[in-house]
Protein backbone atom coordinates (compact mmCIF):
# COMPACT_ATOMS: atom_id res chain seq x y z
CA UNK A 1 0.00 0.00 0.00
CA UNK A 2 1.06 3.50 -0.22
CA UNK A 3 0.55 6.65 1.03
CA UNK A 4 2.15 10.14 2.38
CA UNK A 5 1.98 11.87 5.27
CA UNK A 6 1.75 16.10 5.65
CA UNK A 7 2.77 16.32 8.65
CA UNK A 8 1.61 20.26 9.19
CA UNK A 9 -1.85 21.13 8.88
CA UNK A 10 -0.66 24.99 8.12
CA UNK A 11 2.58 26.87 8.10
CA UNK A 12 2.82 30.60 8.22
CA UNK A 13 6.10 32.41 6.53
CA UNK A 14 6.79 35.86 6.34
CA UNK A 15 7.33 37.17 2.80
CA UNK A 16 10.97 37.34 1.34
CA UNK A 17 11.65 34.44 3.84
CA UNK A 18 12.10 30.54 2.70
CA UNK A 19 9.58 28.37 2.66
CA UNK A 20 9.65 24.60 3.27
CA UNK A 21 6.30 22.02 3.24
CA UNK A 22 6.96 18.87 4.29
CA UNK A 23 5.89 15.63 2.77
CA UNK A 24 7.00 11.93 4.04
CA UNK A 25 5.49 9.07 2.13
CA UNK A 26 5.63 5.38 2.35
CA UNK A 27 5.61 2.74 -0.94
CA UNK A 28 6.88 -1.11 -1.20
CA UNK A 29 8.32 -0.07 -4.49
CA UNK A 30 10.05 3.15 -6.22
CA UNK A 31 8.11 6.33 -5.71
CA UNK A 32 6.74 8.64 -8.07
CA UNK A 33 6.32 11.89 -5.88
CA UNK A 34 4.09 15.03 -7.13
CA UNK A 35 3.29 17.88 -5.53
CA UNK A 36 0.09 20.00 -6.49
CA UNK A 37 -1.21 23.34 -5.58
CA UNK A 38 -4.90 24.31 -5.00
CA UNK A 39 -5.77 27.90 -4.78
CA UNK A 40 -9.51 28.73 -3.50
CA UNK A 41 -12.21 27.13 -5.81
CA UNK A 42 -9.77 26.26 -7.94
CA UNK A 43 -8.78 22.72 -9.55
CA UNK A 44 -5.45 21.17 -8.40
CA UNK A 45 -2.19 22.93 -10.68
CA UNK A 46 0.66 20.48 -10.79
CA UNK A 47 3.93 21.89 -9.37
CA UNK A 48 6.75 19.17 -10.00
CA UNK A 49 7.46 15.84 -10.16
CA UNK A 50 10.32 13.37 -8.87
CA UNK A 51 10.21 9.93 -10.94
CA UNK A 52 14.46 9.50 -11.53
CA UNK A 53 17.28 11.22 -11.55
CA UNK A 54 18.75 14.14 -9.43
CA UNK A 55 17.42 14.11 -6.09
CA UNK A 56 16.46 18.12 -6.48
CA UNK A 57 13.01 18.92 -8.54
CA UNK A 58 12.43 22.17 -9.94
CA UNK A 59 8.91 22.96 -11.00
CA UNK A 60 6.63 26.04 -11.28
CA UNK A 61 6.61 29.24 -9.98
CA UNK A 62 10.15 29.03 -8.73
CA UNK A 63 9.57 26.20 -6.44
CA UNK A 64 11.79 23.12 -5.82
CA UNK A 65 11.47 19.66 -3.87
CA UNK A 66 14.16 17.41 -2.53
CA UNK A 67 13.61 13.66 -2.37
CA UNK A 68 15.18 11.94 0.02
CA UNK A 69 15.24 7.95 -0.17
CA UNK A 70 16.80 7.48 3.15
CA UNK A 71 14.18 9.89 5.19
CA UNK A 72 11.24 8.99 2.73
CA UNK A 73 10.92 12.64 2.44
CA UNK A 74 10.00 14.98 -0.73
CA UNK A 75 9.90 18.07 0.97
CA UNK A 76 8.73 21.38 -0.92
CA UNK A 77 10.68 24.46 -0.72
CA UNK A 78 11.02 27.93 -2.66
CA UNK A 79 13.95 30.22 -1.31
CA UNK A 80 11.33 33.30 -1.33
CA UNK A 81 8.01 33.30 -0.03
CA UNK A 82 5.58 35.12 -2.10
CA UNK A 83 1.91 36.54 -0.85
CA UNK A 84 0.47 34.98 -4.11
CA UNK A 85 1.83 31.38 -3.06
CA UNK A 86 -0.56 31.13 -0.16
CA UNK A 87 -2.86 28.30 -1.40
CA UNK A 88 -3.05 24.77 -0.18
CA UNK A 89 -0.15 22.13 -1.07
CA UNK A 90 -0.67 18.53 -2.04
CA UNK A 91 2.19 15.75 -1.96
CA UNK A 92 1.06 12.67 -4.16
CA UNK A 93 3.11 9.67 -4.38
CA UNK A 94 1.93 6.16 -6.63
CA UNK A 95 4.19 3.37 -6.25
CA UNK A 96 5.88 2.48 -9.32
CA UNK A 97 5.32 -1.36 -8.77
CA UNK A 98 1.74 -0.80 -8.40
CA UNK A 99 1.78 -1.40 -12.17
CA UNK A 100 -2.15 0.02 -13.07
CA UNK A 101 -2.82 3.30 -14.00
CA UNK A 102 -1.88 5.93 -11.92
CA UNK A 103 -3.58 5.28 -8.92
CA UNK A 104 -1.83 8.45 -6.87
CA UNK A 105 -2.44 8.55 -3.00
CA UNK A 106 -2.42 12.60 -1.93
CA UNK A 107 -1.60 13.67 1.27
CA UNK A 108 -3.87 15.91 3.11
CA UNK A 109 -2.45 18.91 2.38
CA UNK A 110 -0.96 21.77 3.75
CA UNK A 111 -2.62 25.31 3.88
CA UNK A 112 0.54 28.02 2.99
CA UNK A 113 0.19 31.57 4.51
CA UNK A 114 2.44 33.82 3.11
CA UNK A 115 2.36 36.87 5.53
CA UNK A 116 3.36 40.49 4.29
CA UNK B 1 -2.74 26.38 -22.74
CA UNK B 2 -4.42 22.80 -23.23
CA UNK B 3 -7.08 22.13 -20.16
CA UNK B 4 -9.74 19.94 -18.57
CA UNK B 5 -12.80 21.01 -18.27
CA UNK B 6 -15.58 20.32 -16.03
CA UNK B 7 -19.28 21.19 -16.19
CA UNK B 8 -21.18 22.02 -13.96
CA UNK B 9 -19.00 23.85 -11.75
CA UNK B 10 -22.07 23.82 -9.07
CA UNK B 11 -24.94 21.06 -9.21
CA UNK B 12 -27.35 20.81 -6.52
CA UNK B 13 -29.33 17.81 -6.12
CA UNK B 14 -31.78 15.64 -4.08
CA UNK B 15 -30.79 12.63 -2.46
CA UNK B 16 -31.87 10.03 -4.16
CA UNK B 17 -31.69 11.73 -7.43
CA UNK B 18 -29.12 9.84 -10.18
CA UNK B 19 -26.52 12.95 -11.23
CA UNK B 20 -24.21 12.92 -14.38
CA UNK B 21 -21.22 15.05 -13.98
CA UNK B 22 -19.16 15.66 -17.18
CA UNK B 23 -15.27 16.36 -17.88
CA UNK B 24 -13.91 17.00 -21.42
CA UNK B 25 -10.45 15.74 -21.15
CA UNK B 26 -6.95 17.12 -22.74
CA UNK B 27 -7.33 16.23 -26.54
CA UNK B 28 -4.50 13.92 -26.35
CA UNK B 29 -4.65 12.29 -23.63
CA UNK B 30 -5.34 8.41 -22.92
CA UNK B 31 -6.11 7.66 -19.13
CA UNK B 32 -8.60 9.32 -17.53
CA UNK B 33 -9.19 9.88 -13.84
CA UNK B 34 -12.00 10.39 -11.15
CA UNK B 35 -10.97 12.12 -7.69
CA UNK B 36 -13.13 13.27 -4.97
CA UNK B 37 -12.75 16.26 -2.15
CA UNK B 38 -15.09 15.83 0.79
CA UNK B 39 -14.78 19.49 2.40
CA UNK B 40 -12.13 19.77 4.44
CA UNK B 41 -10.62 16.34 3.92
CA UNK B 42 -8.24 15.08 1.38
CA UNK B 43 -8.29 14.09 -2.38
CA UNK B 44 -9.02 11.05 -2.62
CA UNK B 45 -8.86 8.52 -5.54
CA UNK B 46 -12.20 6.96 -6.89
CA UNK B 47 -11.69 5.64 -10.79
CA UNK B 48 -9.17 5.55 -13.70
CA UNK B 49 -10.31 4.80 -17.00
CA UNK B 50 -8.28 3.91 -20.26
CA UNK B 51 -9.22 2.36 -23.77
CA UNK B 52 -12.85 2.44 -23.23
CA UNK B 53 -12.93 0.65 -19.69
CA UNK B 54 -11.89 0.86 -15.87
CA UNK B 55 -8.78 -0.09 -15.25
CA UNK B 56 -8.57 0.66 -11.39
CA UNK B 57 -11.08 1.55 -8.74
CA UNK B 58 -11.21 2.59 -5.14
CA UNK B 59 -13.38 1.02 -2.45
CA UNK B 60 -15.18 3.92 -2.51
CA UNK B 61 -16.27 3.45 -6.19
CA UNK B 62 -19.19 1.16 -5.44
CA UNK B 63 -22.62 0.33 -7.57
CA UNK B 64 -23.91 3.62 -7.41
CA UNK B 65 -21.34 4.93 -9.30
CA UNK B 66 -20.28 4.52 -13.28
CA UNK B 67 -18.27 5.83 -15.93
CA UNK B 68 -18.32 6.73 -19.43
CA UNK B 69 -16.51 7.84 -22.69
CA UNK B 70 -19.68 8.22 -25.00
CA UNK B 71 -18.11 10.01 -27.40
CA UNK B 72 -14.33 10.24 -27.20
CA UNK B 73 -14.15 13.38 -26.16
CA UNK B 74 -16.66 13.80 -23.26
CA UNK B 75 -15.88 11.50 -19.92
CA UNK B 76 -18.40 11.42 -17.24
CA UNK B 77 -19.11 10.03 -13.69
CA UNK B 78 -23.02 9.29 -13.14
CA UNK B 79 -23.85 8.62 -9.43
CA UNK B 80 -27.14 7.03 -9.82
CA UNK B 81 -28.76 7.29 -6.30
CA UNK B 82 -26.86 10.02 -4.31
CA UNK B 83 -26.86 10.14 -0.47
CA UNK B 84 -25.89 13.08 1.81
CA UNK B 85 -22.28 11.64 1.83
CA UNK B 86 -21.57 11.68 -1.68
CA UNK B 87 -21.58 15.82 -1.10
CA UNK B 88 -18.13 16.38 -2.13
CA UNK B 89 -15.54 18.60 -5.18
CA UNK B 90 -14.91 15.81 -7.80
CA UNK B 91 -12.32 16.50 -9.96
CA UNK B 92 -11.71 15.01 -12.99
CA UNK B 93 -8.22 14.00 -14.49
CA UNK B 94 -6.41 13.54 -17.63
CA UNK B 95 -2.72 12.11 -18.67
CA UNK B 96 -0.72 11.04 -21.32
CA UNK B 97 0.79 8.21 -20.44
CA UNK B 98 0.15 6.27 -17.01
CA UNK B 99 3.51 5.90 -15.48
CA UNK B 100 5.89 8.21 -14.90
CA UNK B 101 3.64 11.47 -15.81
CA UNK B 102 1.64 13.80 -14.32
CA UNK B 103 -2.37 13.93 -14.67
CA UNK B 104 -3.93 17.61 -15.03
CA UNK B 105 -7.00 18.41 -12.93
CA UNK B 106 -10.28 19.91 -14.23
CA UNK B 107 -11.04 22.78 -11.92
CA UNK B 108 -13.95 20.60 -10.70
CA UNK B 109 -18.02 20.11 -9.87
CA UNK B 110 -19.06 20.86 -6.02
CA UNK B 111 -22.06 18.22 -5.72
CA UNK B 112 -24.44 19.22 -3.19
CA UNK B 113 -26.69 16.59 -1.77
CA UNK B 114 -29.80 18.28 -0.01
Amino acid sequence: AQSVAQPEDQVNVAEGNPLTVKCTYSVSGNPYLFWYVQYPNRGLQFLLKYITGDNLVKGSYGFEAEFNKSQTSFHLKKPSALVSDSALYFCAVRDVRSGGYQKVTFGTGTKLQVIP
Amino acid sequence: EPEVTQTPSHQVTQMGQEVILRCVPISNHLYFYWYRQILGQKVEFLVSFYNNEISEKSEIFDDQFSVERPDGSNFTLKIRSTKLEDSAMYFCASGVRALNTEAFFGQGTRLTVV
